[in-house]
């Protein structure tokens, strides 16, 4: 069965440092993996994902994540974090399964950027 | 805005009750998929229809049914309501087998 795993429940960084919110995945053949942020009371917007090419993904926001297949993982990253990045984020694997394309989320990651 | 749209935003009903959500895809998906957040069970996939025809069923109670219609909007239908329905329900689109799909806000359903 294809799973991700999001290790931490929260993640606290000061405003201006770099940000890493972490992301093992579990699948049988190549991954196609996602980042999804939610803001309080809203819905999920998508920030980048990884089908296939270069490791390092740039996404919205000013985002970034890096595949490492040897590691299966697909950490989330920012070079100086905002006040307003504060959100939960989710991994997400695409399910390979016949005749879906569905989404598998993590238990999410609840990012807390101080000023 | 992703451009997918749900209503209503919020419900309040009572246990044992009916009510039906509604999901409109952003303009030319033609797949649609619904998701459950709730605290304790986290992000779970309902249910997949692709073109009018269900794809998939995931973690979905039997209470609950959806339908996808010919101008593509869909509709999660949730019967015998008990409190532990009590959610987030979100709807999303995107072209099938491509990238990445698009949420709505989402429909918060409160069961009393």
């Amino acid at each position: 069965a294809q799973s991700v795993a999001q290790p931490e429940d929260q993640v606290n960084v000061a405003e201006g440092n770099p940000l890493t919110v972490k992301c093992t995945y579990s699948v049988s053949g190549n991954p196609y993996l996602f980042w999804y942020v939610q803001y309080p009371n809203r819905g999920l917007q998508f920030l980048l994902k990884y089908i296939t090419g270069d490791n390092l993904v740039k996404g919205s926001y000013g985002f970034e994540a890096e595949f490492n297949k040897s590691q299966t993982s697909f950490h989330l990253k920012k070079p100086s974090a905002l006040v307003s990045d504060s959100a939960l984020y989710f991994c997400a694997v695409r399910d390979r399964s016949y005749n879906t394309d569905k989404l598998i989320f993590g238990t999410g990651t609840r990012l807390q950027v101080f000023p | 805005d992703s451009g997918v749209t749900q209503t209503p935003k919020h419900l309040i009903t009572a246990t044992g009750q009916r009510v039906t959500l509604r999901c409109s895809p952003r303009s030319g998906d033609l797949s649609v998929y619904w998701y459950q957040q709730s605290l304790d069970q986290g992000l779970q996939f309902l249910i997949q229809y692709y073109n009018g025809e269900e794809r998939a069923k995931g973690n979905i109670l039997e209470r609950f049914s959806a339908q996808q219609f010919p101008d593509l909007h869909s509709e999660l239908n949730l019967s015998s309501l008990e409190l532990g329905d009590s959610a987030l329900y979100f709807c999303a689109s995107s072209v099938y087998l491509a990238k990445e799909q698009f949420f709505g806000p989402g429909t918060r359903l409160t069961v009393l």
